[in-house]
């Protein structure tokens, strides 16, 4: 099974309207943290946000904001008052502990496009 | 401040030959890891360390090897480059989280 599903190969949305990333995951583990990442077209990898599993509250930075339902296993991303440089491939991203280290598993992304 | 710094940018190999992508981190994190993202696809982690003289597994390491001798720097070693190993490598670096990338190595088996 996919640790990490992002179901929405390609995303377009209205420049300064919100949009909704979608990300699933799977673990059977209690303690886990969850990520999303940036990926422009120039190809470096941008840290956007972190939730982790005990947190009660979803996180929150800047224009980003994750959308955190434990029960749905569900991790979904929300960009408000999108912009031009937004656009970007966007992955989602969990960490597991294991004695040995932490595991990341990343989904397969999504591709956002911003119009104006 | 460099963060994490990967060499080369870009590398273009021969089926069969050996190389060494280097990567080096200057923020003292115990925490290494490599990955391989293919095109269209996610990062897929190779190996990673949890500190000097300590490596471990990911979900693909076949074909790659590691070593973690410093703090600083963690080497990834393709010993028989094969066509499949065609893909971008990034590697990153943590404490705690997130996880600093470095830009990356494209690489290309002819």
């Amino acid at each position: 099974a996919q640790k990490i599903t992002q179901t929405q190969p390609g995303m377009f949305v209205q420049e300064k309207e919100a949009v909704t990333l979608d990300c699933t995951y799977d673990t059977s583990d209690q303690s886990y943290g969850l990520f999303w990442y940036k990926q422009p077209s120039s190809g470096e990898m941008i840290f956007l946000i972190y939730q982790g599993s005990y947190d009660e509250q979803n996180a929150t930075e800047g224009r980003y904001s994750l959308n955190f339902q434990k029960a749905r296993k569900s991790a979904n991303l929300v960009i408000s008052a999108s912009q031009l440089g937004d656009s970007a491939m966007y992955f989602c991203a969990m960490r597991e502990e294991r004695n040995t280290g932490n595991q990341f598993y990343f989904g397969t992304g999504t591709s956002l496009t911003v119009i104006p | 401040n460099a963060g994490v710094t990967q060499t080369p940018k870009f590398r273009i190999l021969k089926i069969g030959q050996s190389m060494t992508l280097q990567c080096t981190q200057d923020m003292n994190h115990n925490y290494m890891y490599w990955y391989r993202q293919d095109p269209g696809m996610g990062l897929k982690l190779i190996y990673y360390s949890v500190g000097a003289g300590i490596t471990d597994k990911g979900e693909v390491p076949n074909g790659y090897n590691v070593s973690r001798s410093t703090t600083e720097d963690f080497p990834l070693r393709l010993e028989l480059a094969a066509p499949s190993q065609t893909s971008v490598y990034f590697c990153a670096s943590s404490q705690n989280q997130p996880q600093h990338f470095g830009d990356g190595t494209r690489l290309s088996i002819l």
